[in-house]
């Protein structure tokens, strides 16, 4: 099974910093997916990468794939209360096609901004 | 638009019963899955169903068992209930494999 490693894996910040949070593993992954699970929620999938050093922008928040497909990283900008949740980051093995029957889920980032 | 709908939210079983999980979804989806979370771990998939009349085990089956009743429905059953089956369980669904998953709210269960 590839390990995938976030971190922080606490994070508080104040409402209207910048943050950065990562996804790393020793692994090649075919594409990366990251969810936000709100307390009491399921995970609600935000972006999938799938190209080494794609870049995806969703309002605020910017997705990177590293360049070997081994990494990721999620920049929040101008952070705001709703932002608050967990964050996952999930990977599918080179072998798999991208299925998500071999996803591997990191245990994710606990993102709270303070109003 | 429900989604992916799970009951019951909250269980609390003693050791040795059983119980049985249930997900339906409304969007016609395909596959259907469950996933356990627990702190420190990660989400991690139990079984999951490709298609109606298919399961097949995931990451941690032991101690479970699954049926696809129909296209909508996915149960997730606990013969013999062990406190490390403590949990959130998840179940989600998509279209196809690698398409995106949805989630449901998740059933909070306590094995005392």
């Amino acid at each position: 099974t590839q390990l995938l490693e976030q971190s922080p894996q606490f994070l508080s910040i104040q409402e209207g910093e910048n943050l950065t949070v990562y996804c790393n593993s020793s692994s090649v992954f075919s594409s990366l997916q990251w969810y936000r699970q709100e307390p009491g929620e399921g995970p609600v999938l935000l972006v999938t990468v799938v190209t080494g050093g794609e870049v995806k922008k969703l309002k605020r928040l910017t997705f990177q794939f590293g360049d070997a497909r081994k990494d990721s990283s999620l920049h929040i900008t101008a952070a705001q209360p709703g932002d608050t949740g967990l964050y996952l980051c999930a990977g599918a093995p080179p072998n798999s096609g991208g299925s998500n029957y071999k996803l591997t889920f990191g245990k994710g980032t606990l993102l709270t901004v303070n109003p | 638009n429900a989604g992916v709908t799970q009951t019951p939210k909250f269980q609390v079983l003693k050791t040795g019963q059983s119980m049985t999980l249930q997900c339906a979804q409304d969007m016609n989806h395909n596959s259907m899955y469950w996933y356990r979370q627990d702190p420190g771990m990660g989400l991690r998939l139990i079984y999951y169903s490709a298609s109606e009349g298919t399961t097949d085990k995931g990451e941690v089956p032991n101690g479970y068992n699954v049926s696809r009743l129909n296209k909508r429905e996915f149960s997730l059953r606990l013969e013999s209930a062990a406190p490390s089956q403590t949990s959130v369980y998840f179940c989600a669904s998509s279209q196809g494999k690698k398409s995106p998953l949805h989630f449901g709210n998740g059933t909070r269960l306590t094995v005392t």
